[in-house]
This record gives structure tokens, sequence and C-alpha cells, in this order.
């Protein structure tokens, strides 16, 4: 079976500190996705990356950048944490096939004070 | 916007009934159509799938057909139980492998 880890369940920052959200998948996937979910909103995607030191702008990328130094790990970086930032993080991966599905990690649920 | 639709829930049925919770996409050409389940405290696991069009996926009692005429993937159930109770995401693809999620249907399921 996939697996996705995401290193931290809960979290909770403060305004203004740089925070980081890590994830790492076991199965050798060419492809992470980082996305927040949000009651009333669903799953928006932030930002993609299809292979090591590439990425791509998801739908709401403001406010966030990503990292891929190894294929097996795709952080997510708030530069600067605000209280709108304050959602549920889910990170996922998939193999380098179209219509493959994508396989979740459980999620990190932050919160910015 | 959003160009996956579901209907809002939440659903409330009584162990036993029948399910069915809409879902409508808008595309150019064919994308690949996906239910996920997400369970209290979990992230999303895939449910089902169809690639194309008038295929039907199934899993665990669930199923669904994707419909091109309609531009619909309707996720039915004959019996539910109260261990089906999560909250339905309907998702197509985008750019290759991305997907595009809606915004959920919460599934309350007593017994």
């Amino acid at each position: 079976d996939v697996k996705v880890t995401q290193s931290s369940r809960y979290l909770v920052k403060r305004t203004g500190e740089k925070v980081f959200l890590e994830c790492v998948q076991d199965m050798d996937h060419e492809n992470m996705f980082w996305y927040r979910q949000d009651p009333g909103l669903g799953l928006r995607l932030i930002y993609f990356s299809y292979d090591v030191k590439m990425k791509e702008k998801g739908d709401i990328p403001e406010g966030y950048s990503v990292s891929r130094e190894k294929k097996e790990r795709f952080s997510l970086i708030l530069e600067s944490a605000s209280t709108n930032q304050t959602s549920m993080y889910l990170c996922a991966s998939s193999p380098g096939t179209v219509n493959s599905p994508l396989h979740f990690g459980n999620g990190t649920r932050l919160t910015v004070t | 916007g959003n160009s996956v639709t579901q209907m809002e829930g939440p659903v409330t049925l009584s162990e036993e009934a029948f399910l069915t919770i809409n879902c409508t996409y808008t595309a150019t050409g064919y994308p690949s159509l996906f239910w996920y389940v997400q369970y209290p405290g979990e992230g999303l696991q895939l449910l089902l799938k169809a690639t194309k069009a008038d295929d039907k996926g199934s899993n665990k009692g669930f199923e669904a057909t994707y419909r091109k005429e309609t531009t619909s993937f309707h996720l039915e159930k004959g019996s539910v139980q109260v261990s089906d109770s999560a909250v339905y995401f309907c998702a197509r693809n985008q750019a290759g492998t991305a997907l595009i999620f809606g915004k959920g249907t919460t599934l309350s399921v007593s017994s």
C-alpha cells in the first residue's frame, strides 16, 4: 500500500512565523500535491510537482511556496503565516501516468493565532 | 470557478436506505472522474473511478456511471450502513494528473 506521511497532525503557529509542512511518500511516485481543505470550499490545489526541483502553481498559490529536493519529499512553506491560512492541509502523491488516482496523507491541521 | 458541482449536504439517512449523491462537471474533452471518501480524522481515500464515457466504477457496494450526455457522475448505493458515514468528494482530473474536487457532501447514517 502507498503510504503518504505528513509529519505533523496538528500545528499551532503565530502570525508572521515561517511554517514548514512536510510530506513524504514511499512509492517512488513522480507527482506530489498540496491541497488545503476548508468547510464549504472543499479541496483547493495550492501547488504540485511533477519531478524533483519542479513545481507548478495550483489555484491558490498566494502566500505559499514549495520545495522538492528529493523525489519522496514535498514541503509546503508559509513564508509569513497569517490567520487566513488556518486550515487543514492535505498532501497527496500519484504515479506519473494520466488517470492515476491520488493517494492522500491524513492531513495537518494548522492553526495560526 | 469550480468545475465540479456536488449536491449540498448534509445527507441524513437511516440504515439500509438508498443513497444518491449527485455530481456534475464541466470540462473540455473527456476527463477521468473519481469519487473519494473521507472518514472522520482521516485523509481522502479513492472510492471508485471511471476513465471514459459509459464506464461504471464500483467498490464496497457503491457505484457511479460516467454519463457524457449529462456530464454527470452520480454516486449510488443500494443499502447504506452506519459505517458509510463520511464526507464524499467528486473529482475530475485537470492538467494531466492534478484533480479538481467538488465541495464535498457529508453523509450521516443512523441505525
